[in-house]
């Protein structure tokens, strides 16, 4: 069965630092693999995604994502967070019926 | 363009009255999904629609629970009758084909007293 799995209920970084926010997943076939940001009281808003080419993806606000085909792994990436960063991140796959499966979340918390 | 639109943005019934959320997609998409987010059970697809059709509702959680899409630009999700449980933040998404990703809605957050 189709699964991701976002092993950190939230990430902690200083303004400035690089940041990481995990993600792995279980699909059957070839992942589509999607990025989403929520900020509070928003709908989820698309950052990147990974359908085939290059595995290191770039995305909007300076993130990126790179694909990891043996690890099964999408972690998130950005060199230096802003405190603006602060938010819940979903990563999402791809079924094989179309529809899209959400991680659990990760909020990122940046402070000053 | 206007995004993805949802109405109400806040919706305040009381147990048993029926609940009606309203979603416009973005024009052009194809494609349209209704999800449910709650602190416990996070972020959960009920049901998706294609070129109008229904193709996946086995996320809706009951009977009480029903979605109909009967244009290209409009879809409800009504609820009837509803219960506290089903208080949550209800979103709407469109996607134009595959592998295109999904564009949300602001949501409806529904409390059933």
């Amino acid at each position: 069965a189709q699964s991701v799995a976002q092993p950190e209920d939230q990430v902690n970084v200083a303004e400035g630092n690089p940041l990481t926010v995990k993600c792995t997943y279980s699909v059957s076939g070839n992942p589509y693999l999607f990025w989403y940001v929520q900020y509070p009281n928003r709908g989820l808003q698309f950052l990147l995604k990974y359908i085939t080419g290059d595995n290191l993806v770039k995305g909007s606000y300076g993130f990126e994502a790179e694909f990891n085909k043996s690890q099964t792994s999408f972690h998130l990436k950005k060199p230096s967070a802003l405190v603006s960063d602060s938010a819940l991140y979903f990563c999402a796959v791809r079924d094989n019926t179309g529809k899209l499966i959400f991680g659990q979340g990760t909020t990122l918390q940046v402070k000053p | 363009d206007a995004g993805v639109i949802q109405s109400p943005r806040h919706e305040v019934t009381e147990m048993g009255q029926e609940v009606t959320l309203r979603c416009k997609p973005i024009s052009g998409h194809n494609s349209l999904f209704w999800y449910r987010q709650t602190m416990m059970r996070g972020l959960e697809l009920l049901i998706y629609f294609n070129n109008n059709v229904p193709i996946d509702d086995s996320g809706m959680p009951e009977d009480r629970f029903s979605a109909k899409m009967p244009n290209a630009s409009f879809s409800t999700l009504k609820i009837q009758p509803s219960e506290p449980r089903d208080s949550a933040v209800y979103f709407c998404a469109s996607r134009t084909s595959e592998p295109n990703e999904q564009f949300f809605g602001p949501g409806t957050r529904l409390t059933v007293l």
